[in-house]
């Protein structure tokens, strides 16, 4: 079982706010990294697939970067929003995909 | 596109009872489906790979005589909770991987399944 960590667990945040989490996993054979965000009651949705040779991968105001390096990915949330509330996921993809515990992120109006 | 449904979206049964759950693509065929199961406040954790046609591929420590998964189209796998027990009880989650799609093994998944053992 591969060690795939998100921290922090979760995060309350003011709208218009920005902040970031981070998800670290094994620097070693380094495939793919994906991020998904997860509303309650809903699908996992896809986000970002990090590769090895991908730059910073954006979408609106959701951003992720990636260090195969040292093993961590981190996501932004730029002046977030009530609809940016939901639960992001990081998997490691080593041909199977491998979670984390995931960042729960509640934004205040 | 690329909508996976899970049915049903919440079961709760008696102890000894089995549970099928249905994981179908919507809008694609999916060659291959995964099954995982999450505790509170835990990850996700695959329990087995099931590629259409075949015998599902199970992770280690998940009972295949337990799980029963059948994959028999390119739409549709499900997953049988046999003889349940309540720490059978937890989230069910299925994905789907496009048989049309790119490289990395991008998956589309399910609302999943909360399954409830007395």
């Amino acid at each position: 079982i591969l060690n795939v960590e998100q921290s922090p667990q979760s995060l309350h945040v003011q709208e218009g706010d920005s902040t970031n989490f981070t998800c670290s996993f094994p620097s070693s054979n380094f495939y793919a990294l994906h991020w998904y965000r997860w509303e309650t009651a809903k699908s996992p949705e896809a986000l970002f697939v990090m590769t090895l040779n991908g730059d910073e991968k954006k979408k609106g105001r959701i951003s992720a970067t990636l260090n195969t390096k040292e093993g961590y990915s981190y996501l932004y949330i730029k002046g977030s929003q009530p609809e940016d509330s939901a639960t992001y996921l990081c998997a490691f993809n080593d041909y199977k995909l491998s979670f984390g515990a995931g960042t729960t992120v509640t934004v205040r109006a | 596109g690329a909508v996976v449904s899970q049915h049903p979206s919440w079961v709760i049964c008696k102890s000894g009872t089995s549970v099928k759950i249905e994981c179908r693509s919507l809008d694609f065929q999916a060659t291959t489906m995964f099954w995982y199961r999450q505790f509170p406040k835990q990850s996700l954790m695959l329990m087995a790979t099931s590629n259409e046609g075949s015998k599902a591929t199970y992770e280690q420590g998940v009972e295949k005589d337990k799980f029963l998964i059948n994959h028999a189209s390119l739409t549709l796998s499900t997953l049988t909770v046999t003889s349940a027990h309540p720490e059978d009880s937890s989230f069910y989650i299925c994905s789907a991987r496009d048989w049309l799609a790119g490289d990395y093994n991008e998956q589309f998944f399910g609302p999943g399944t909360r399954l409830t053992v007395l």
